[in-house]
């Protein structure tokens, strides 16, 4: 099973303010990588497919980058609808596995 | 619109089954896999399955002999059922359309449904 690590934990940072999620896996996944956000209370939503495809809405300050076993989600300049949990996950093999995921909080 | 509309929340006992609904609207049923996820209280997500367009399934090994995924197209619903239930099998289920390719490759989870809280518990 490709275990998937995602850091930081939680990062804290003030709308108008650039993030940078890691997302780093036990295995390469080649570009087989995908990018979730999930809000309280909600199913999560898909961002970023493939590494660096934006899946049908989502805005173009949402960027995706890497491959193998590195890779980076970027939101280029946080909205307040931006704070929420992010969630990596592969599909290069069974099992599908997620990230422990990244909450990106109000500073 | 592409939607899923999953069956209500669920308590049930230590030992029992439960059966998850998922009903698809929206896109050709025949043509998407289905996936399944669930989330601990406070946890990261976890794939649990998959049934593809042709019924072919794979499960989560820790979960293999427990879960089983079916689905029937004339009502374009898909199920998931778990038996011999535990407390750790306390979560939020969702069903989620798969695309991408066959077999693992469909791990796109682009719609989901609004997940079912199933909480097991004597």
């Amino acid at each position: 099973e490709i275990v998937l690590t995602q850091s930081p934990a939680t990062l804290s940072l003030s709308p108008g303010e650039r993030a940078t999620l890691s997302c780093r896996a036990s295995q390469s996944v080649g570009t087989y990588l995908a990018w979730y956000q999930q809000k309280p209370g909600q199913a999560p939503r898909l961002l970023i497919y493939d590494v660096s495809n934006r899946a049908t809405g989502i805005p173009a300050r949402f960027s995706g980058s890497g491959s193998g076993t590195d890779f980076t989600l970027t939101i280029s300049s946080l909205e307040p609808e931006d704070f929420a949990v992010y969630y990596c996950q592969h599909r290069s093999n069974w099992p599908l596995t997620f990230g422990g995921g990244t909450k990106v909080e109000i500073k | 619109q592409v939607q899923f509309l999953q069956s209500g929340a669920e308590v049930k006992k230590p030992g029992a089954s439960v059966k998850v609904s998922c009903k698809a609207s929206g896109y050709t049923f025949s043509s998407y896999a289905i996936q399944w996820v669930r989330q601990a209280p406070g946890q990261s997500l976890e794939w649990m399955g998959w049934i593809s367009n042709n019924d072919n399934t794979k499960y989560l090994q820790k979960l293999q002999g427990r879960v089983t995924i079916t689905r029937d197209p004339s009502a374009t619903t898909v199920y998931m059922e778990l038996s011999s239930l535990r407390s750790e099998d306390t979560a939020v289920y969702y069903c989620a359309r798969g695309w991408g390719g066959s077999d693992y490759f469909s791990g796109v989870l682009d719609y989901w449904g609004q997940g079912t809280l199933v909480t097991v518990s004597s």
